[in-house]
């Protein structure tokens, strides 16, 4: 089965640097990987997609990568805020379009 | 409103006892999912509706859950005989099948409760 492994171990990071956060995933690599956010008791938002043929999509300060040699992508927040806090989730997508996601990594920002 | 609305947003109930929830899609979508998750973990794949048909069901989706999509419209998924195993966020997405980069929307997801 197709599975995706993301750090369950929160990161916390100091306001201004760069929080990097890591999705691995197994099998076969898919043909997208989304990232999205959530912040508690509410549904997550889509952040960024990334294809396998790219290797990099940024937006704002969000910038995504995508190895298919090591299986794994990188989300990357540059500039990090407090506001930046909440638990992201990779995602992959499998036929029909529904996801398969990682179990999330939260992250803090401290002021 | 253009998002994602579920309803109840909290349900507490009995073990033992039927629950239903509700979810309406944005409006022009024709795909309509549903998710479970619990504390500390991603999203699970439930089920998930093209339209009205109900084209894919996640094992995880025991003969005590149904799920519902008259008309091709709102979505309403029934847990009957609840267990505590059953307590977990509950949520529904929504997206329009346009082409292979389709993000999922989602509602704000309704918490069960099961004591």
């Amino acid at each position: 089965s197709q599975k995706i492994e993301q750090n369950s171990e929160a990161l916390n990071i100091q306001e201004g640097k760069t929080a990097t956060l890591t999705c691995n995933y197994t099998n076969y690599s898919p043909a997208y990987l989304q990232w999205y956010r959530q912040d508690p008791g509410r549904g997550p938002v889509f952040l960024l997609l990334i294809r396998e043929n790219e290797k990099e999509k940024r937006k704002e300060r969000l910038k995504v990568t995508f190895d298919t040699t090591l299986k794994q992508s990188l989300f990357h927040i540059t500039a990090s805020q407090p506001a930046d806090s909440a638990t992201y989730l990779c995602a992959r997508r499998n036929a029909g379009n529904m996801l398969t996601f990682g179990g999330g990594t939260r992250l803090m920002v401290k002021p | 409103d253009t998002g994602v609305s579920q309803d109840p947003r909290h349900k507490i109930t009995k073990r033992g006892q039927n629950v239903t929830f509700r979810c309406d899609p944005i409006s022009e979508h024709n795909r309509l999912y549903w998710y479970r998750q619990t504390l500390g973990q991603g999203p699970e794949f439930l089920t998930y509706f093209q339209n009205e048909a109900q084209l894919e069901k996640s094992r995880l989706l025991s003969d005590r859950f149904s799920a519902e999509r008259p008309k091709g419209s709102f979505s309403t998924l029934e847990i009957q005989r609840t267990e505590q195993g059953d307590s977990a966020m509950y949520l529904c997405a929504s997206s329009f099948l346009r082409d292979k980069n389709t993000e999922a929307f989602f509602g704000q997801g309704t918490r069960l409760t099961v004591v």
